[in-house]
């Protein structure tokens, strides 16, 4: 059974608008997020991450938002890039999974100019 | 400063072979963590390595087992493979056992024919 879903395999978005990646979770023992940023051929980059006593985390044009009672935390991209198009994991863990991630399938973006 | 690495880049086994993938992680980081990315899913937490010693353990029989080296790199290895195996196997270095970022490699893909 799937801790992290990421529901929509894919995203289409036009360069300068904003992308929005959602994540569900299961897990309420989960209480530290991450996003990840995969291009072909090489691993996953670090993106943001947001602690479960946070709401919210900002960082330049990515921002996460965590909504606990829903399960359900997204990740915002203003603007777009074209340099944004990759694969975007959503990862969370616990302290019980201690530092493990539990990662999502992922969310291709694609960012047309 | 290199970051994680990992050799080889590629692999082709047959069933019922062994294999040891290899990674050195990015300087200073003496945590190294193994996962696996079977296509089309999210990467999956095989297990841990921290002070030479397996910390933490994902859902993954014992044909998987690991090494940690007094320099901090690992090796991971793969007993009786079979065809189910075939994945891209990331690496992921980190400092202690916080809940930090963790900083993966580019991966190696195994291909069980």
């Amino acid at each position: 059974d799937q801790q992290v879903k990421q529901n929509s395999p894919s995203l289409s978005v036009q360069e300068g608008r904003i992308s929005i990646l959602n994540c569900d979770y299961t897990n309420s023992m989960f209480d530290y997020f991450l996003w990840y940023k995969k291009y072909p051929a090489e691993g996953p980059t670090f993106l943001i991450s947001i602690s479960s006593i946070k709401d919210k985390n900002e960082d330049g044009r990515f921002t996460v938002f965590l909504n606990k009672s829903a399960k359900h935390l997204s990740l915002h991209i203003v603007p777009s890039q074209p340099g944004d198009s990759a694969v975007y994991f959503c990862a969370a863990t616990s302290n019980q999974a201690g530092t493990a991630l539990i990662f999502g399938k992922g969310t291709t973006l694609s960012v047309s100019s | 400063d290199a970051g994680v690495t990992q050799s080889p880049t590629h692999l082709i086994k047959t069933r019922g072979q062994q294999v040891t993938l290899r990674c050195s992680p990015k300087s200073g980081h003496d945590t190294v963590s193994w996962y696996q990315q079977a296509l089309g899913q999210g990467p999956q937490f095989i297990f841990q390595y921290y002070e030479e010693e397996e910390r933490q353990r994902g859902n993954f029989p014992d044909r998987f087992s690991g090494h940690q080296f007094p320099n901090y790199s690992s090796e991971l290895n793969v007993n009786a493979l079979l065809l189910g195996d075939s994945a891209l196997y990331l690496c992921a270095s980190s400092l202690g056992q916080g809940r930090g970022e963790q900083f993966f490699g580019p991966g190696t893909r195994l291909t069980v024919l």
